[in-house]
């Protein structure tokens, strides 16, 4: 019963170089989400795909790219990375849209770009 | 606006009653929700109350709705050491894919 995973779960980014977290989901959810956790600024999205086929931007896109593989798989890029893109980065899945439904998270991916 | 404001720490003694509070400013939000960060996890959600309830029991924990001031609370009763987590509000506006905002979470410490 995996639920979301992502990987990696930890990584070190030197400045200006490129990477794909990945995720995926095994509860047939219709809707994926990327979120970032920053010390006392709570989660805040970065991107979202509300069913297979379609993405759309949220509160911070700058910086990422993403690409709804299929309906289990999420995946956010980073095309060059910045200091400011140090994070925690969680995806989440759900069946209906964000907040009518239960969202699940995965663990999570700490980033550090030096 | 759908600022969601929270106290950053919380401190109590094992086996008092804990109560994380939270303001919201977005009076049309329809759902409320706590979440609770187990550390090194994801989030998880502990309960949610729709905006037409004033309270909501489930076991050790009672959320508390006013709306009229916007503000919700999560009481849980007899803390064991194994609430400490961080302790996420948020409020959503209804079916839209990007309509959930978090608050900043509030760390609550379960002091032996």
């Amino acid at each position: 019963n995996a639920g979301v995973t992502q990987t990696p779960k930890f990584q070190v980014l030197k400045t200006g170089q490129s990477m794909t977290l990945q995720c995926a989901q095994d509860m047939n959810h219709n809707s994926m989400y990327w979120y970032r956790q920053d010390p006392g600024m709570g989660l805040r999205l970065i991107y979202y795909s509300a069913s297979e086929g379609t993405t759309d931007k949220g509160e911070v896109p700058n910086g990422y790219n993403v690409s709804r593989l299929n309906k289990r798989e999420f995946s956010l890029r980073l095309e060059s990375a910045a200091p400011s893109q140090t994070s925690v980065y969680f995806c989440a899945s759900s069946e209906k849209s964000m907040g009518a439904s239960e969202a699940f998270f995965g663990q999570g991916t700490r980033l550090t770009v030096v | 606006g759908e600022d969601v404001e929270q106290s950053l720490f919380l401190s109590v003694r094992e086996g008092d009653s804990s109560v994380i509070n939270c303001t919201y400013t977005d009076s049309s939000s329809t759902y409320l929700y706590w979440y609770k960060q187990e550390p090194g996890a994801g989030l998880q959600l502990l309960t949610y109350i729709f905006s037409n309830m004033d309270m909501k029991q489930d076991q050790r924990l009672t959320v508390l709705l006013n709306k009229k001031d916007k503000h919700l609370s999560l009481r849980i009763a007899d803390t064991q050491t194994g609430d400490s987590a961080i302790y996420f509000c948020a409020e959503s506006k209804g079916t839209g894919a990007n309509n959930l905002f978090f608050g900043t979470g509030t760390r609550l410490t379960v002091i032996p």
